[in-house]
């Protein structure tokens, strides 16, 4: 069935610094993609989705390219903040069903 | 516009109790989810409805979990009798109409559950 990977944690980096989460799945059909966070204490929101291939999805400095040939879907911003901590999640939409990843905790440190 | 709500938050029960959770969606979306999260692990899809009719149910223990979308509008997960394996998060999502589970997904803040 589908599934997907992503990058085990946690992840520790300093401001400022280049993040990159993996995130790799295995599907049949054409599914969407998604990354969702989840900061402390809160619901997981939408953070960035991408619908087909070589869409790039971007939001608040993040950004991931879905890759069909790699059937990758990974996470970088250029410049983390110590407000960016939190987990972050990918998942997968195919045929009626949504898939998530096990999640990677990012603490950002001043 | 008022997210997805949740209630409660918290809850502690011993094994073998019964335990039920509730969830607002936002007003008008007619998709409803129920995902259980494990500690350490992403949410798992237990029920999905459209409207007040279940879409998918395939992973949801149906020996001891139910759950009800009556009106099409809130929504109740119940645990009965409930095991020290369902400790976890649970989490209600909502999407709008005509988009199935394609469409993004709203989260509430989920009910955390320990059973002891």
């Amino acid at each position: 069935g589908d599934s997907v990977t992503q990058m085990e944690g946690p992840v520790t980096l300093s401001e400022e610094a280049f993040l990159t989460i993996n995130c790799t799945y295995t599907a049949t059909g054409y599914p969407s993609l998604f990354w969702y966070v989840q900061y402390p204490g809160e619901g997981l929101q939408l953070l960035l989705k991408a619908t087909k291939a070589d869409d790039k999805g971007s939001n608040k400095g993040f950004e991931a390219t879905y890759r069909k040939e790699t059937t990758s879907f990974h996470l970088e911003k250029g410049s983390v903040q110590v407000s960016d901590s939190a987990v972050y999640f990918c998942a997968l939409s195919g045929n009626n069903d949504m898939r998530f990843g096990a999640g990677t905790r990012l603490t950002v440190k001043p | 516009e008022a997210g997805v709500a949740q209630s409660p938050r918290y809850k502690i029960i011993e094994k073998r109790q019964s335990v039920a959770f509730w969830c607002n969606p936002i007003s008008g979306h007619a998709t409803l989810y129920w995902y259980q999260q494990i500690l350490g692990q992403g949410p798992k899809l237990l029920i999905q409805f459209q409207n007040n009719g279940v879409v998918d149910d395939s992973q949801l223990p149906k020996d001891r979990f139910s759950a009800e979308r009556l009106k099409g509008v809130d929504s109740t997960l119940k645990i009965q009798p409930a095991k020290l394996e369902d400790s976890a998060v649970y989490l209600c999502a909502s999407s709008p109409p005509a988009s199935g589970i394609q469409e993004t997904q709203y989260f509430g803040p989920g009910t955390r559950l320990l059973v002891l």
